[in-house]
């Protein structure tokens, strides 16, 4: 259960498009069409953005998408806009009923 | 609208026990499975267990160590984490948090925020 490798960070201007990578095995990312990504403001609760790969739930801007490559997903903020900056977690399920989540991105809108 | 709420955090001394609990409402809380999450200060996200509907099927993260108890009540519409053995390296804010689509946590309660320290 070795976490999800994410950049610590990344930054972009605002209107710009950034995009966040997370490598994981073919024990996870590579395994599953199972692949979330949550977005987390300092002191508040997680917020799934993506799920099964690609798809958005209901309210989330499509400026957000997502991808995926082998064991490795990605998601891309296009028109970055201030409300953006947060943590970004990417999440697999990896069989079994067990998950693991990325280390966690810092999206900086300069 | 879906809600979660979880409760039961406070300071512990090491060693200690401590139960959360999550109270579900605004959904059919006994047809979904569930997770709990924990958020260590300042550091990522780490799933730490997970529960069938029917309480069934329920696993942990390896670094639990067994120390660690998921179960349900389906009656109460509620959740829990029956935590023993407490370490400093335990102390996190605690979320419980819906399983949905995709094998997705798609809804998640605010946390609540446990501290092992003598």
């Amino acid at each position: 259960q070795s976490a999800l490798t994410q950049p610590r960070s990344v930054s972009g201007s605002p209107g710009q498009s950034v995009t966040i990578s997370c490598t994981g095995t073919s024990s996870d990312v590579g395994g599953y069409y199972y692949v979330s990504w949550y977005q987390q403001h300092p002191g508040k609760v997680p917020r799934l953005m993506i799920y099964d790969v690609t798809k958005r739930p209901s309210g989330v801007p499509d400026r957000f998408s997502a991808s995926k490559s082998g064991i490795t997903a990605s998601l891309t903020i296009s028109g970055l806009q201030a409300e953006d900056e947060a943590d970004y977690y990417c999440c697999s399920y990896a069989g079994t009923y067990t998950w693991v989540f990325g280390g966690g991105t810092r999206v900086t809108v300069l | 609208e879906v809600q979660l709420v979880d409760s039961g955090g406070g300071l512990i001394q090491p060693g200690g026990s401590l139960r959360l609990s999550c109270a579900a409402s605004g959904f059919s809380f006994s047809t979904f499975y569930m997770t709990w999450v924990r958020q260590a200060p300042g550091k990522g996200l780490e799933w730490i267990s997970f529960i069938s509907d029917t309480s069934d099927i329920k696993y942990y993260a390896d670094s639990l160590k067994g120390r660690f108890t998921i179960s349900r009540d389906n009656a109460k519409n509620s959740l829990y984490l029956q935590m023993n053995s407490l370490r400093a390296e335990d102390t996190a804010v605690y979320y419980c948090a819906r399983v949905g689509g995709g094998n997705s946590l798609d809804y998640w309660g605010q946390g609540t925020l446990v501290t092992v320290s003598s």
